[in-house]
C-alpha cells in the first residue's frame, strides 16, 4: 500500500513570513500534485511535477520533487492570509494505475 | 470552460434510504474518478470509469455501493441502504486522458441521519 506523510499537519504563522512543508513517502510515484482545499470545497490543482529534482514556481510558491521521486516540498514565500488552506500532496497517476493516493494534509493558517 | 459539475451539493438521507450523487466532467474528459473524504480523514480513492466502463473499483465497499458513466449523461455514484458510517464528502474528478491530471469537482456533502 502507498502512503503519503504530509507534515506539520497543522501550521499557524504570521503573515509575511516563509514556510515550508513536506510530503514523504516510501514509494516511487512517476508524478506527484499538490492540491489546495478550502472549506466546503473540492482540492484545487496547484501544479504536477514528474521529474526527479524538478523544482516549478507558482508566484510565491515554489515546489520541488525529489531526486528519487519519493518526496516533496512545497515552500510558501512572504505567506498572506489567503494561502490559508489544506494543504494535499497527492501520488499518481502511478505506472498505469490512475488513481490518485492522498497525504494526510497541511492545514495552513496565515495569521494577519 | 466548465469545470467539474457535482449535484447536488449536500444531501440528507435517513438510514436505509438511497443516495444518488451525479458528476458531470469537464467538457473533452471521458475519464471520471470518485473519491471519499471521511470526517477528519484524508481523501481516499474509490472508482474509476470510462464511458460505459468501470476500470478500476478496487477502493469501492462491496456491498451497497455502485457507480456508472454511461454513454450519455453524467457518472453517477449510488449507495444503497445508506447507515450514518456513509456521512461524508464525495468528491469527482475528471481527466481528458490516462496519466494526465486530475480536475475536482465541488463535492457531494452527505448526512445520513
Amino acid at each position: 500500500t502507498q502512503l503519503l506523510e504530509q507534515s506539520p499537519q497543522f501550521l499557524s504563522i504570521q503573515e509575511g513570513e516563509n514556510l515550508t512543508v513536506y510530503c514523504n513517502s516510501s514509494s516511487v510515484f512517476s508524478s506527484l500534485q499538490w492540491y489546495r482545499q478550502e472549506p466546503g470545497e473540492g482540492p484545487v490543482l496547484l501544479v504536477t511535477v514528474v521529474t526527479g529534482g524538478e523544482v516549478k514556481k507558482l508566484k510565491r510558491l515554489t515546489f520541488q520533487f525529489g531526486d528519487a521521486r519519493k518526496d516533496s516540498s512545497l515552500h510558501i514565500t512572504a505567506a498572506q492570509p489567503g494561502d490559508t488552506g489544506l494543504y494535499l500532496c497527492a501520488g499518481g497517476p502511478n505506472f498505469g494505475n490512475e488513481k490518485l493516493t492522498f497525504g494526510t494534509g497541511t492545514r495552513l493558517t496565515i495569521i494577519p | 470552460n466548465a469545470g467539474v459539475m457535482q449535484n447536488p451539493r449536500h444531501l440528507v438521507r435517513r438510514r436505509g434510504q438511497e443516495a444518488r450523487l451525479r458528476c458531470s466532467p469537464m467538457k473533452g474528459h471521458s475519464h471520471v474518478y470518485w473519491y471519499r473524504q471521511l470526517p477528519e480523514e484524508g481523501l481516499k480513492f474509490m472508482v474509476y470509469l470510462q464511458k460505459e466502463n468501470i476500470i478500476d473499483e478496487s477502493g469501492m465497499p462491496k456491498e451497497r455501493f455502485s457507480a456508472e458513466f454511461p454513454k450519455e449523461g453524467p457518472s453517477i455514484l449510488r449507495i444503497q441502504q445508506v447507515v450514518r458510517g456513509d456521512s461524508a464528502a464525495y468528491f469527482c474528478a475528471s481527466s481528458p486522458r490516462l496519466g494526465t491530471e486530475q480536475y475536482f469537482g465541488p463535492g457531494t456533502r452527505l448526512t445520513v441521519t
